[in-house]
């Protein structure tokens, strides 16, 4: 069973659109990392949410820490190209501080 | 520049060699982790050191064994290498443990193929 699920699993889309992208869990998570990963490279970290009903914002990005701090969600308007790589929600539930990671939103934007 | 380095980028070496990895960080933070990532790109982390003492040893085979001879440096030693651990393995630190000291910084991976 993972602990983090994401959906969807795969996304391509057209430059220009908007997507969402979600992490869901049953359980609570004191803070929330997402991640973006381009082909060849580690992950990088994007932000950090960690209070319950949280936005931040970056640049197109906002992301969202939902009211129970169980679930999270990455909203991205006008997508381009550059947007285009593997989108990764990690945290550590509970008491643990073993970060688990969710198997990540693959992302396509065509020109 | 300030980073998470590993090295080689890229490892391939016959089943039942014995191979190192080694990583280093110079962000100054105090924990360094191994992580490894399968062809379906799930990532999952092996192992985690806080200040040269190891606090997470998840289910990994025997073979792997983790050293950390200071809290910049978090080397990885994989002995009788099978064709399974074919994969990219990445080292990552973060300023500490829990909630947001969590952020992790990752390294550029290694890609090993066992052959």
């Amino acid at each position: 069973t993972q602990l983090l699920e994401q959906s969807p699993q795969f996304l391509s889309i057209q430059e220009g659109e908007n997507l969402t992208v979600y992490c869901n869990s049953s359980s609570v998570f004191s803070s929330l990392q997402w991640y973006r990963q381009e082909p060849g490279e580690g992950p990088v970290l994007l932000v950090t949410v960690v209070t319950g009903g949280e936005v931040k914002k970056l640049k197109r990005l906002t992301f969202q820490f939902g009211d129970a701090r169980k679930d999270s969600s990455l909203h991205i308007t006008a997508a381009q190209p550059g947007d285009t790589g593997l989108y990764l929600c990690a945290g550590a539930s509970g008491g643990s501080y073993i970060p688990t990671f969710g198997r990540g939103t693959s992302l396509i934007v065509h020109p | 520049d300030t980073a998470v380095s590993q090295t080689p980028k890229y490892l391939v070496t016959q089943m039942g060699n014995d191979k190192s990895i080694k990583c280093e960080q110079n962000l100054g933070h105090d924990t360094m982790y191994w992580y490894k990532q399968d062809s379906k790109k799930f990532l999952k982390i092996m192992f985690s050191y806080n200040n040269k003492e190891l606090i997470i040893n998840e289910t990994v085979p025997n073979r792997f064994s983790p050293k950390s001879p200071d809290k910049a440096h978090l080397n990885l030693h994989i002995n009788s290498l099978e064709l399974g651990d074919s994969a990219v393995y990445f080292c990552a630190s973060s300023p500490g443990v829990g909630g947001s000291y969590n952020e992790q910084f990752f390294g550029p991976g290694t890609r090993l193929t066992v052959l």
